[in-house]
């Protein structure tokens, strides 16, 4: 069973710029979330998604956007890059939303991004 | 104020031993699970352990159990006889409110640990 498939990698911007990350969940999972991971400021939260809805949002300024599609990938996007930017994107998916479970979930390798 | 507070930077021991790190959290919800998570120098978060606030029982998984004391908000991650591979970075994690199924946690700072031969 393939795992969360986050691209690209790795990945250099210059200030200005913007950059689309994409996150292709475990099949069946319908929702996935995305986190940014500093030094500085640890795992933070920044939007959660179920069925092509914004069901949850972090605090971060509206340059952070996402969206989800009816097979359930989602992605990021970051405009107007800042240096602060800089950091690595993790996505993760489970199963449901809505009803207890075990509440496992299961996170992708991330995005580096550097912004220049 | 902090969500959850994880009071150890960085945790040393040797191959064989038992290992505890420490989880605070703060919340007003009744209802909330709390996580561990690992993290090697790969990246990946990995799941290790989850404790749901009605289970009345700690959670176990193999080589790691929960010692969930509810009236302290403490959640402490045990691993017994370390490896090697257990070096990382580990973090707790809280999901709040009645959506028990949902993908939004609040991550602690985070303990390394380093295992030793």
């Amino acid at each position: 069973k393939a795992g969360v498939t986050q691209t690209p990698r790795y990945l250099i911007k210059t200030r200005g710029q913007q950059v689309t990350l994409s996150c292709s969940p475990i099949s069946g999972h319908r929702s996935v979330s995305w986190y940014q991971q500093t030094p500085g400021q640890g795992l933070q939260f920044l939007f959660e998604y179920f069925s092509e809805t914004q069901r949850n949002k972090g605090n971060f300024p509206g340059r952070f956007s996402g969206r989800q599609f009816s097979n359930s990938r989602s992605e990021m996007n970051v405009s107007t890059l800042e240096l602060g930017d800089s950091a690595l994107y993790l996505c993760a998916s489970s199963l449901a939303f809505g009803r207890r479970n075990t509440g496992e979930l299961f996170f992708g390798e991330g995005s580096r991004l550097t912004v220049l | 104020a902090q969500k959850i507070t994880q009071t150890q930077p960085g945790m040393f021991v040797q191959e064989k031993e038992a290992v505890t790190l420490d989880c605070t959290y703060d919340t007003s919800d009744q209802s909330y699970g709390l996580f561990w998570y690992k993290q090697p120098s790969s990246g990946e978060m990995i799941f290790l352990i989850y404790q749901g606030s009605y289970d009345e029982q700690n959670a176990t998984e193999g080589r790691y159990s929960l010692n969930f004391q509810k009236a302290r908000k403490s959640a402490n991650l045990v691993i017994s006889a370390s490896q090697l591979g257990d070096s990382a970075m580990y973090f707790c994690a809280m999901r709040e409110g009645a959506n028990q199924a949902g993908t939004a946690l609040i991550f602690g700072k985070g303990t390394t640990l380093s295992v030793s031969s």
